[in-house]
């Protein structure tokens, strides 16, 4: 059964920092790693999907790393907002399912 | 157009009630997504549809019955449900393949009293 984990639970940082958020995952027969962003009470909005072969993704200020091998995948934030305060989850999926892990919690402040 | 959409937003229902969810997309995906989120809780998968034919159930309760009538329409049938069954539900699509991203709906609040 794939257990995903990630690290730091909760980030409290001020505007303008970079920084990196971290996922790990026991099954590395996966297929493809999606990281999404949710906010209080709202659904899930898809940041970037990195496919099993791809090392890593960008979007923007955004830039997701995955190392299959050692079930490892890295969301990193360029120039942090206010905006970007929401809980971000990565969800590692195969045998036609994705498991999510308890996610990140960010806060960014003004 | 990404878009999933979920009804209704809320709602609450007695232990005896018989109640449906909707999702609805139309993007032409052939994979969709019944999950349901607890407060604080990662998103946990209860059942995936592919071209409309019931592919995975999560060891679901009964209570919980899900339908696809057509590949742009997903729904989830409650009966006897209890409290502990009060979460968000959140309804997904995608397309069939390993590339694909999964879209997802706002979801329905659902209370059980």
């Amino acid at each position: 059964k794939q257990e995903v984990t990630q690290i730091p639970a909760a980030l409290s940082v001020p505007e303008g920092e970079n920084l990196v958020l971290n996922c790990s995952f026991t099954d590395s027969a996966i297929y493809n790693l999606q990281w999404f962003r949710q906010d209080p009470g709202k659904g899930l909005t898809s940041l970037l999907l990195i496919q099993s072969s791809q090392r890593e993704q960008t979007s923007g200020r955004l830039n997701a790393s995955l190392d299959k091998s050692s079930g490892r995948s890295t969301l990193y934030i360029a120039a942090s907002q206010p905006g970007d305060s929401a809980t971000y989850l990565c969800a590692p999926a195969g045998a036609g399912k994705s498991t999510f892990g308890d996610g990140t919690t960010l806060t960014v402040k003004p | 157009d990404t878009e999933v959409t979920q009804t209704p937003k809320h709602l609450v229902m007695g232990m005896t009630n018989k109640k449906s969810l909707k999702c609805e997309q139309h993007m032409g995906h052939r994979a969709m997504y019944w999950y349901k989120q607890k407060a604080k809780k990662p998103p946990e998968l209860m059942f995936v549809y592919s071209y409309e034919k019931l592919s995975i159930n999560e060891s679901v309760p009964s209570r919980f019955s899900p339908e696809c009538p057509n590949s742009s329409l997903l729904n989830l049938h409650l009966h006897a449900l209890q409290p502990e069954d009060s979460a968000l539900y959140l309804c997904a699509s995608s397309q069939l393949g390993q590339k694909e991203t999964q879209y997802f709906g706002p979801g329905t609040r659902l209370l059980v009293l």
